[in-house]
């Protein structure tokens, strides 16, 4: 079975500086996708990026990036220019290429961004 | 355009009680699915649906039945209701292919 885990229960960064949020899961699986969730406290789930698992090209989004290492099984995420509406529950899920709708999700960081 | 609607917002359940969380979409997307938010525990899937009239079960799906009869709906059922269930239910859904799931605004539900 697929895992995905997230080692950093909280992360905190200074506005206008970068900061990096780890995710690493575990699959035999070749084909599949990566996401990071985004969720505020009005509780909405909002995707803020996505990674193919066949593409060797680091996904970007404005000012988030990921560093995908497909054989080190690590999918971490860069928030650059950290913006007071960045704090938030950040989730990394993954799921399978195949005919499933399964998101397995880790269990969240939350990132606290100081003025 | 509303996307993702669930209803209702919040509830609160005598156990033993039975109910239904209503879910749904209007965007055409494929795939729909249902997840409970525990703190410390992220989101598990309950139940997922891959197309009208298929649905299949997720990481915890007891103590839960759903139904796709429409591509529309996807409404999760609490047979009998327990406090173990009282969590935050999230319903997504994503059209096929690698697009990301649209989620809804959550359903806060206590059983006391």
């Amino acid at each position: 079975a697929q895992t995905v885990t997230q080692s950093q229960p909280e992360m905190s960064v200074q506005e206008a500086e970068t900061v990096t949020l780890s995710c690493t899961y575990d699959t035999s699986e070749s084909d599949y996708y990566l996401f990071w969730y985004k969720q505020p406290p009005s509780r909405q789930m909002i995707l803020v990026i996505r990674q193919e698992a066949y593409k060797q090209q680091n996904a970007t989004e404005n000012r988030f990036s990921v560093n995908f290492q497909k054989a080190a099984k690590s999918f971490s995420l860069k928030i650059s220019d950290s913006q007071l509406g960045d704090a938030a529950m950040y989730f990394c899920a993954y799921r399978s290429a195949g005919n499933t709708d399964k998101l397995i999700f880790g269990t969240g960081t939350r990132l606290q961004v100081f003025p | 355009n509303a996307g993702v609607t669930q209803t209702p917002k919040f509830q609160v359940l005598k156990t033993g009680q039975s109910m239904t969380l209503q879910c749904a979409q209007d965007m055409n997307h494929e795939y729909m699915s249902w997840y409970r938010q525990d703190p410390g525990m992220g989101l598990r899937l309950i139940h997922y649906s891959v197309g009208a009239g298929i649905t299949d079960q997720g990481e915890v799906p007891n103590g839960y039945n759903v139904s796709r009869s429409t591509t529309e709906d996807f409404p999760l059922r609490l047979l009998s209701a327990a406090p173990s269930q009282t969590s935050v239910y999230f319903c997504a859904s994503r059209p096929g292919g690698v697009r990301g799931y649209t989620f809804g605004s959550g359903t806060r539900l206590t059983v006391v």
